[in-house]
């Protein structure tokens, strides 16, 4: 149980364009997820965390205009990278907490970005 | 704030030599830790967990005790096998308002490269 799914696991994309990332809790619902980011060989960096129903919240230097984050249902948030550039070329990960879980946060396989 | 701080890799071994990947942490409070494991192009397994101190988290013959006087959480193994090939991450979660868990915390990350 508690399976996050996330769509794409991998897009290539054209500089100038938008990119939407899908996270789906598929058989729990997930009043919180949080989106994070991943540089090569590097540590997860938290972006933001959103909330069903409300605005996300950005961590400090995480620019809200260009990283969109919606979670319009209890299964389902989505994070739209905007007019993407090759310095947004990452691994995106998203998470969400199970309120029943012994586990802090169940996590998504990934979605490796590159934008040419 | 929080932190995190791993061991440096990456680390290379044979099969079946032991293996420590060293954590140390800095929090506020009590916190929860945390061990998971990233496989290539994949997101986060939660691998191991401890609670409180002296806690001893277990899984897959790997184990990590919770100590509090040296806040330190190292993963161990006594026989690593080629699978165990991954990058382990520490982490941390603050227990906010001690009935759920905070926002992770995650070292820098350790790569485990195990030779047959």
């Amino acid at each position: 149980g508690a399976v996050v799914s996330q769509h794409p696991s991998w897009v290539i994309c054209k500089s100038g364009t938008s990119v939407k990332i899908e996270c789906r809790s598929l058989d729990f619902q997930a009043t919180t997820m949080f989106w994070y980011r991943q540089f090569p060989k590097q540590s997860l960096m938290l972006m933001a965390t959103s909330n069903e129903g409300s605005k996300a919240t950005y961590e400090q230097g995480v620019e809200k205009d260009k990283f969109l984050i919606n979670h319009a249902s209890l299964t389902l948030s989505t994070l739209t990278v905007t007019s993407a550039h090759p310095e947004d070329s990452s691994f995106y990960i998203c998470s969400a907490r199970h309120r029943l879980s012994n586990q802090p946060q169940h996590f998504g396989d990934g979605t490796r970005l590159s934008i040419l | 704030g929080d932190s995190v701080t791993q061991m440096e890799g990456p680390v290379t071994l044979s099969e079946e030599a032991f293996l420590t990947i060293n954590c140390t942490y800095t929090a506020t409070g009590y916190p929860s830790l945390f061990w998971y494991v990233q496989y290539p192009g994949e997101g986060l397994q939660l691998l191991l967990k401890a609670t409180k101190a002296d806690d001893k988290g277990s899984n897959k013959g790997f184990e990590a005790t919770y100590r509090k006087e040296t806040t330190s959480f190292h993963l161990e193994k006594g026989s690593v096998q080629v699978s165990d090939s991954a990058v382990y991450f520490c982490a941390l979660s603050d227990n906010a308002g001690g009935t759920s868990y905070g926002k992770l915390t995650f070292g820098q990350g350790t790569i485990l490269t195990v030779h047959p």
